[in-house]
């Protein structure tokens, strides 16, 4: 069946360093693959998305490209904030069946000044 | 304007009660969801309604029954709650099988049975 892996977490990074979340699927077909964002106490936030094959999803700073060789779509942000601490998951749609979200487990980042 | 919305947002109940949880979206969306975020933060898909219809049914006990109304509302009502009920009940809706399939989430329900 459709799963996604996330590395495992928390991560601790200190303000303005480079993030990298890893995260793998297995589907079938051509799912679209999403980050969502949680931030402490709230719901959950669409961070970015891509649809296709080398489709690059970005937003406030945070990239990820949908690479189907490799199956993955790593999330990546160049300078991080404190304000940026919350957790972040990784989920795909089987699109076209029943739309359902299959999360990863989630990854907790916490940004030190 | 609240795109997704959830009441109550906490709920503390004694085990073996009866709760119900609302969900209301004002986006014109077609389909709605439950999902449960579980202590580890892990969510996993409950049910879904497209256009009023049950379409998704995870392996999840029988006390819990969603009910639409309308294409706008997803309820969750669940009977003899016990402990392991405790947990974050997230709404979320979209609209399916278009480019904008995303799913937007509401501010969640936390669920404490004491």
């Amino acid at each position: 069946g459709n799963s996604v892996t996330q590395m495992e977490g928390p991560v601790t990074l200190s303000e303005e360093a480079f993030l990298t979340i890893n995260c793998t699927y297995t589907a079938t077909g051509y799912p679209s693959l999403f980050w969502y964002v949680q931030y402490p106490g709230e719901g959950l936030q669409l961070l970015l998305k891509a649809t296709k094959a080398d489709d690059k999803g970005s937003n406030k700073g945070f990239e990820a490209t949908y690479r189907k060789e490799t199956t993955s779509f790593h999330l990546e942000k160049g300078s991080v904030q404190v304000s940026d601490s919350a957790v972040y998951f990784c989920a795909l749609s089987d699109r076209g069946n029943t739309g359902k979200l299959i999360f990863g487990q989630g990854t907790t980042l916490q940004v030190k000044p | 304007d609240t795109a997704v919305s959830q009441t109550p947002k906490y709920l503390v109940t004694q085990m073996g009660n009866d709760k119900s949880i609302k969900c209301e979206q004002n986006l014109g969306h077609d389909t709605m969801y439950w999902y449960k975020q579980d202590s580890k933060k892990f969510l996993k898909i409950m049910f879904s309604y497209n256009n009023k219809e049950l379409i998704i049914n995870e392996t999840v006990p029988n006390r819990f029954s969603p009910k639409s109304p309308d294409k706008a509302h997803l309820n969750l009502h669940i009977n003899s709650l016990e402990l392991g009920d405790s947990a974050v009940y997230f709404c979320a809706s979209s609209q399916r099988r278009t480019d904008q399939e995303t799913q937007y989430f509401g501010p969640g329900t936390r669920l404490l049975v004491l």
